[in-house]
């Protein structure tokens, strides 16, 4: 069956701008969760959806936000983009619980200018 | 707060060498997992460990929780060019969330 999906792979923004990720899980996978990943701070957690709700959320400042819709499909976004925001941006479905093995998808690179 | 910490952080071998990976914690974890990272690409599931003390062996890699269930341990026997990649461990505790170690990157020489 397909993998996780996510577009774009890459973008560039400006600083100020604004971006809208997307992630298609696997199918029948009900749980989609988002990390950041930087050379610096490594993997982060994001948040994750499941069922339409957002069930658990990292320490991320309120410029970053998701929602997933009924068909499990995840989008997430970054507003007033700043620098330090560049990274890439993975998504991971699980059939459940994000606590079991996490399919990830190749990530969105965003690098903010 | 980063509570998952991997040494060594970079690893430069050649091929054919042993190599051990750590993954440590303050924390007691109910479950931790390792996942391996190629450029390009999301990371993908190598193992789950449950069980304190528990071994799995996965060819030539030999992962162990520790018996207190803060540490784990990625052993890789005779190197390939192929290991070649970023290693990480994350646990589960009890916030229903996976965290992420800081994780250690492989590069196995021909």
């Amino acid at each position: 069956k397909a993998g996780v999906t996510q577009t774009p792979r890459y973008l560039i923004k400006t600083r100020g701008q604004q971006v809208t990720l997307s992630c298609s899980p696997i199918s029948g996978h009900r749980s989609v969760s988002w990390y950041q990943q930087t050379p610096g701070q490594g993997l982060q957690f994001l948040f994750e959806y499941f069922s339409e709700t957002q069930r658990n959320k990292g320490n991320f400042p309120g410029r970053f936000s998701g929602r997933q819709f009924s068909n499990s499909r995840s989008e997430m976004n970054v507003s007033t983009l700043e620098l330090g925001d560049s990274a890439l941006y993975l998504c991971a479905s699980c059939p459940a619980g994000n606590t079991g093995e996490l399919f990830f998808g190749e990530g969105s690179r965003l690098t903010v200018l | 707060t980063q509570l998952l910490e991997q040494s060594p952080q970079f690893l430069s071998i050649q091929e054919g060498e042993n190599l051990t990976v750590y993954c440590n914690s303050s924390s007691v974890f109910s479950s931790l997992q390792w996942y391996r990272q190629e450029p390009g690409e999301g990371p993908v599931l190598l193992v789950t460990v449950v069980t304190g003390g528990e071994v799995k062996k996965l060819k030539r890699l030999t992962f162990q929780f520790g018996d207190a269930r803060k540490d784990s341990s990625l052993h890789i026997t005779a190197a390939q060019p192929g290991d070649t990649g970023l290693y990480l461990c994350a646990g589960n505790y009890n916030t229903d969330k996976l965290i992420f170690g800081t994780g250690t990157r492989l590069q196995v020489f021909p």
